[in-house]
Formats: structure tokens, C-alpha cells, sequence
């Protein structure tokens, strides 16, 4: 079993509607990135967060500590929404773990 | 554009080819990554330098050979490599370890 799981794995939406996807974990974190990775490969990073709330633009991240989860929203989605969204935690030192990842793709 | 380069996108090599990965970073960065993702896998931590010393090592095999000649270059030297060794090399770089790391559009890698 995989220390982080995203759910869920795939995702079909259509424009405009709202998005979640899930990240829980098993181990203790420092931090929690959400990335996003598009078709041909190139990796984005969205957020870093350790407790709370981020919001940038249309992107929401929240986390809860206690319940090692967190959630990655998009308000009024779009085509170009369309990537791979991977949460990934830090345990110690430099070392991320990562998911793998939540397939999206929004429909115009 | 994340401000970190690789050189080849794509490259193909038979197993008993040498050839040799390329990442620049062009943020002034002191930290520097290597990773792999394979097909419908997490992407897996390879190398970690720092001040250009490597501080991690994954258990990757002696085929795959890193070299951080200065803050802003990353090599990865491939020999002797296997099929199952096709994926896709991402290179990362920080301010400092465990800072946001910034992803290259990376290597995707077929052996032959």
C-alpha cells in the first residue's frame, strides 16, 4: 500500500463544474504539495502547504493534520484544466513521496 | 517555463549504448534532483545534491551514474541500461532540500 493515496483516479467533468480531488496519508508530514503535470510530461508545482487553506485563482487547496487528508478543488473548470494533478507529502530531509496521481479531464 | 531545462526530450538507446542526460537550472538554485516515472507509477526519487554533493542516493543501480559538476548543472550518465528502464527523467531544483522544487518538462527515455 502506497503511503499516499489519491482518489480518485480518474476524472471526467464537464466546463464550469466544480472539482475535488483527494489526498490521504499514512505517515507524518512536514508539508503536502499539490503538482500538476500536463501531456508530454512537464510538472507544475500548485501549492505547499503544512496547515490551512491556499487559494490562487480558481485552484483551492486545504489540508487537515489530524486527519492526514487533503483536497485540492477547482472552481469553474476548464479544458485547460485537463492534467494530471499528483499530491505529494515531505517526510524528512528533502525526500517527497508521491501519489499517483488523479487523471482530470474536463470537456468544454 | 519553470526556469529548468533538459536536454534531450526524447531520447533512444539501445542497451549497450552510453548516452547522457542534461538539466540546467536557471534559478539560482542550490538543490538539484533527479527523478523517474514510470508507466502508471508515483514518480520515484532517484538523486538529491545539495551544494553540489549528493546527499541522497535511492538505491538506483550503478547504471545510472549522476554528476553536479556546479549549482546549476545536473547530469545523468546511462550505460549498460535495461528495457525496463524506459520512463520518463524528470530533473528538479530548490532553494534549499526541502524547499519547493521546480520540474524540468523532463527526458522520456526508450531502451531498446
Amino acid at each position: 500500500k502506497n503511503e499516499v493515496e489519491q482518489s480518485p483516479q480518474n476524472l471526467t467533468a464537464q466546463e464550469g463544474e466544480f472539482i475535488t480531488i483527494n489526498c490521504s496519508y499514512s505517515v507524518g508530514i512536514s508539508a503536502l504539495h499539490w503538482l500538476q503535470q500536463h501531456p508530454g510530461g512537464g510538472i507544475v508545482s500548485l501549492f505547499m502547504l503544512s496547515s490551512g487553506k491556499k487559494k490562487h485563482g480558481r485552484l483551492i487547496a486545504t489540508i487537515n493534520i489530524q486527519e492526514k487528508h487533503s483536497s485540492l478543488h477547482i472552481t469553474a473548470s476548464h479544458p485547460r484544466d485537463s492534467a494530471v494533478y499528483i499530491c505529494a507529502v515531505k517526510t524528512s530531509g528533502s525526500r517527497l513521496t508521491f501519489g499517483e496521481g488523479t487523471q482530470l479531464t474536463v470537456n468544454p | 517555463e519553470t526556469g529548468v531545462t533538459q536536454t534531450p526530450r526524447h531520447l533512444v538507446m539501445g542497451m549497450t549504448n552510453k548516452k547522457s542526460l542534461k538539466c540546467e537550472q536557471h534559478l539560482g538554485h542550490n538543490a538539484m534532483y533527479w527523478y523517474k516515472q514510470s508507466a502508471k507509477k508515483p514518480l520515484e526519487l532517484m538523486f538529491v545534491y545539495s551544494l553540489e554533493e549528493r546527499v541522497e542516493n535511492n538505491s538506483v543501480p550503478s547504471r545510472f551514474s549522476p554528476e553536479c559538476p556546479n549549482s546549476s548543472h545536473l547530469f545523468l550518465h546511462l550505460h549498460t541500461l535495461q528495457p525496463e528502464d524506459s520512463a520518463l527523467y524528470l530533473c528538479a531544483s530548490s532553494q534549499d532540500k526541502g524547499d519547493t522544487q521546480y520540474f524540468g518538462p523532463g527526458t522520456r527515455l526508450t531502451v531498446l
